[in-house]
């Protein structure tokens, strides 16, 4: 079954200090992993895909296959990167059905 | 191109009423996905449709509830005989095959 876990639901950083949201996942088969932000009075949208390897907006994730792990990374947080963040997985086919953490509520203190 | 448009963004019912959930995918996607944000949770996956077709309704309670995605139209969630804990933001996200999948802004149901 897959299955994804966000252990934090709030976290809790200074401006310019470095954030990692943490996100495990278990899923036989080979994993597509998401972030996705949700900043305030917005809707749900894409941060950054395992499979582009890019750094969107400073984070950066990396596919962990042997600690079946996605973390959420920036070197130093700005204010507006104030949000709910969901770590997400899907199938083999990207676009198809995604299973969800809970969330991780981030707040950047100035 | 508008975005994924959900409609109504907030919808009260009393309890054993209908409440039907409309949701317009970007232009040009032919995959629609619904998912249920309870209060504190995450979001569950709920089903999955292609025009005409469900092709995934796994995560669909099995009474009460209902989706639909016609050749012309939106795509429709209905929950019959709404309870309490039906009480919940409901998301539609819509693809291109194979694609990222883009979120509306969600309707949040409340039963009354």
């Amino acid at each position: 079954a897959q299955r994804v876990t966000q252990p934090e639901k709030l976290l809790s950083v200074f401006k310019g200090a470095p954030v990692e949201l943490k996100c495990n996942y278990s899923y036989s088969g080979s994993p597509e992993l998401f972030w996705y932000v949700q900043y305030s009075r917005q809707r749900l949208q894409l941060l950054l895909r395992h499979i582009s390897r890019e750094s969107i907006k400073g984070f950066t994730a990396d596919l962990n296959k042997g600690e079946t792990s996605f973390h959420l990374k920036k070197p130093f947080a700005q204010e507006e990167d104030s949000a709910m963040y969901y770590c997400a997985l899907g199938g083999e086919t990207s676009g198809s059905r995604l299973t969800f953490g809970e969330g991780t509520q981030l707040t950047v203190n100035p | 191109n508008a975005g994924v448009m959900q409609n109504p963004r907030h919808l009260v019912r009393r309890r054993g009423q209908e409440a039907r959930l409309r949701c317009s995918p970007m232009k040009g996607h032919s995959h629609v996905y619904w998912y249920r944000q309870l209060p504190e949770e995450g979001l569950k996956f709920m089903v999955y449709l292609q025009k005409e077709n469900i092709i995934d309704e796994s995560g669909m309670p099995k009474e009460r509830f209902s989706a639909e995605f016609p050749k012309e139209g939106p795509s429709i969630l209905r929950i019959q005989q709404v309870v309490r804990g039906d009480s919940a933001a409901y998301f539609c996200a819509s693809s291109y095959y194979g694609q990222e999948a883009f979120f509306g802004q969600g309707t949040r149901l409340t039963v009354v």
